[in-house]
């Protein structure tokens, strides 16, 4: 069965970079698209971007001058890297695997717990 | 920007239906999926491609789309449905996700 797990530092400083990683256990990172998902207290889901395993990637509009999203192949993980952070970056972040099959999107069917950043000095 | 509307809430008492709806432009032609959520825990796939329940989904939970509006309903609610529930596509031209902004249901 497959699971995700978040990790990084749950505190950012203000203009200073949110690093997190996903680790994938159970099954190769291989054959799918993976997601960064974030939630800001008191509002709703807001995806963040997705690499392929090919390493493309894609963007949020609202997001993509300060986002990079990568692949370590070797290691199961995919990471977020969020630069020059304010309050507004705080938020319950989840990574998510996005299942394509049989060229039909099946939509974000494993999810990560969640991890907490907030952003603050 | 592509936009997904939802109503911000819906109340439905027990054994009843409830129903959610999620309207965009064109969205019968796009890949619909739904998401339970609720506080403490990560999202829930509940359906993709508008109609498919995942394994394990419930079959009190539905979907169906027509025109510009997908529907989320939910047969025999119990107070364990309470959560939050977001639409979700795929968009076909710039290859984004979005989410609609999500509508809390409340079991009185």
């Amino acid at each position: 069965q497959v699971q995700l797990q978040e990790s990084g530092p749950g505190l950012v400083e203000p203009s200073e970079t949110l690093s997190l990683t996903c680790t994938v256990s159970g099954d190769s990172i291989s054959g799918y698209y993976w997601s960064w998902i974030r939630q800001p207290p008191g509002k709703g889901l807001e995806w963040i971007g997705y690499i392929q395993y090919s390493g493309n990637t894609n963007y949020n509009p609202s997001l993509k001058s300060r986002v990079i999203i990568s692949l370590d192949t070797s290691k199961n993980q995919f990471s977020l890297n969020v630069i020059s952070v304010t309050a507004a970056d705080t938020a319950v972040y989840y990574c998510a695997r996005v299942k394509w099959w049989s060229s039909s999107y099946h939509g974000m069917d494993v999810w990560g717990q969640g991890t907490t950043v907030t952003v603050s000095s | 920007s592509y936009e997904l509307t939802q109503p911000p809430s819906v109340s439905v008492s027990p054994g009843q239906t409830a129903t959610i709806t999620c309207s965009g432009d064109k969205l019968g032609d796009k890949y619909v999926c739904w998401y339970q959520h609720k506080p403490g825990q990560s999202p829930i796939l509940v359906i993709y491609q508008a109609v498919k329940r995942p394994s394990g989904i419930p079959e009190r939970f539905s979907g169906s789309t027509s025109g510009n509006t997908a529907t989320l309903t939910i047969s025999e609610t119990q107070a364990m449905d309470e959560a939050d529930y977001y639409c979700h596509v795929w968009g076909s031209n710039t290859a984004h996700i979005v989410f609609g902004g999500g509508t809390r249901l409340t079991v009185l």
